[in-house]
C-alpha cells in the first residue's frame, strides 16, 4: 500500500507562499497524486492533481520530482481563508484500488 | 440541488437506536462513497459502490450497513453503533473509481452516539 507522510501542522502568514511536502515512497507506476483541502465541518475539496514534473492552476501548484517519492503543493500568497487542512492522496493501481489519504497537514494563516 | 448533499447533518443516537444517513449526487457519477473521520485519525474509506454494486467493504463492522439503490443515492444504515462510532460521516461520488478521478464530497453527517 503505498503510504503517504505529512507535517501535522504548519504556520504561515497573509502574503506568504506555502509549500506542503507529503512523502510516498512507495508510489505505485500507475498512481496519480491529489491534493484535497478541508475546511471545518465540510467535506474535502480538490485542489489539484498530478503524475510527475509541474502542474499548475487557478489556485496552486504541485511540484513532483522524477522519481515521485514526494510531491509538494504550493500555494501562493496565501490569505486567512486558505487556513484549512490539505490532504495528499495516493491512489494505488490494480483492480482493487485503494485511495490512501495521509493524516493531513493543518495549515494556520495567521494576519 | 447541485453537487453532492447528505441528510441529516447532525444526528445524536443511542445505543440501541436504528438510524440512516443519506446520501444524494446530482453529478452523473458512477461511484459513491462512505468515509468515517475522527479526530486525529485519517480519513477512512468504509464502502465503494460503482454502478451500484458494491466493491469494496474495507472491514467495517455489521453494524453498519450500505445500500445503493440507484447511480444517484447511498444510504447507511446504522444499528446497535458504539460510543467510539461517534464520528463525521462523509458522501463522496466520482465518475468513475479511478484514482485519477476526483472526488466531490458532501458536508458530512455529524453522528454522536450516546
Amino acid at each position: 500500500l503505498a503510504k503517504t507522510t505529512q507535517p501535522i501542522s504548519m504556520d504561515s502568514y497573509e502574503g506568504q507562499e506555502v509549500n506542503i511536502t507529503c512523502s510516498h515512497n512507495n508510489i505505485a507506476t500507475n498512481d496519480y497524486i491529489t491534493w484535497y483541502q478541508q475546511f471545518p465541518s465540510q467535506g474535502p475539496r480538490f485542489i489539484i492533481q498530478g503524475y510527475k514534473t509541474k502542474v499548475t492552476n487557478e489556485v496552486a501548484s504541485l511540484f513532483i520530482p522524477a522519481d515521485r517519492k514526494s510531491s509538494t503543493l504550493s500555494l501562493p500568497r496565501v490569505s486567512l481563508s486558505d487556513t484549512a487542512v490539505y490532504y495528499c492522496l495516493v491512489g494505488e493501481a490494480g483492480n482493487n484500488r485503494k485511495l490512501i489519504w495521509g493524516l493531513g497537514t493543518s495549515l494556520a494563516v495567521n494576519p | 440541488e447541485t453537487g453532492v448533499t447528505q441528510t441529516p447533518r447532525h444526528l445524536v443516537m443511542g445505543m440501541t437506536n436504528k438510524k440512516s444517513l443519506k446520501c444524494e449526487q446530482h453529478l452523473g457519477h458512477n461511484a459513491m462513497y462512505w468515509y468515517k473521520q475522527s479526530a486525529k485519525k485519517p480519513l477512512e474509506l468504509m464502502f465503494v459502490y460503482n454502478f451500484k454494486e458494491q466493491t469494496e467493504n474495507n472491514s467495517v463492522p455489521s453494524r453498519f450497513s450500505p445500500e445503493c439503490p440507484n447511480s444517484s443515492h447511498l444510504f447507511l444504515h446504522l444499528h446497535t453503533l458504539q460510543p467510539e462510532d461517534s464520528a463525521l460521516y462523509l458522501c463522496a461520488s466520482s465518475q468513475d473509481r479511478g484514482s485519477r478521478d476526483e472526488q466531490f464530497f458532501g458536508p458530512g453527517t455529524r453522528l454522536t452516539v450516546l
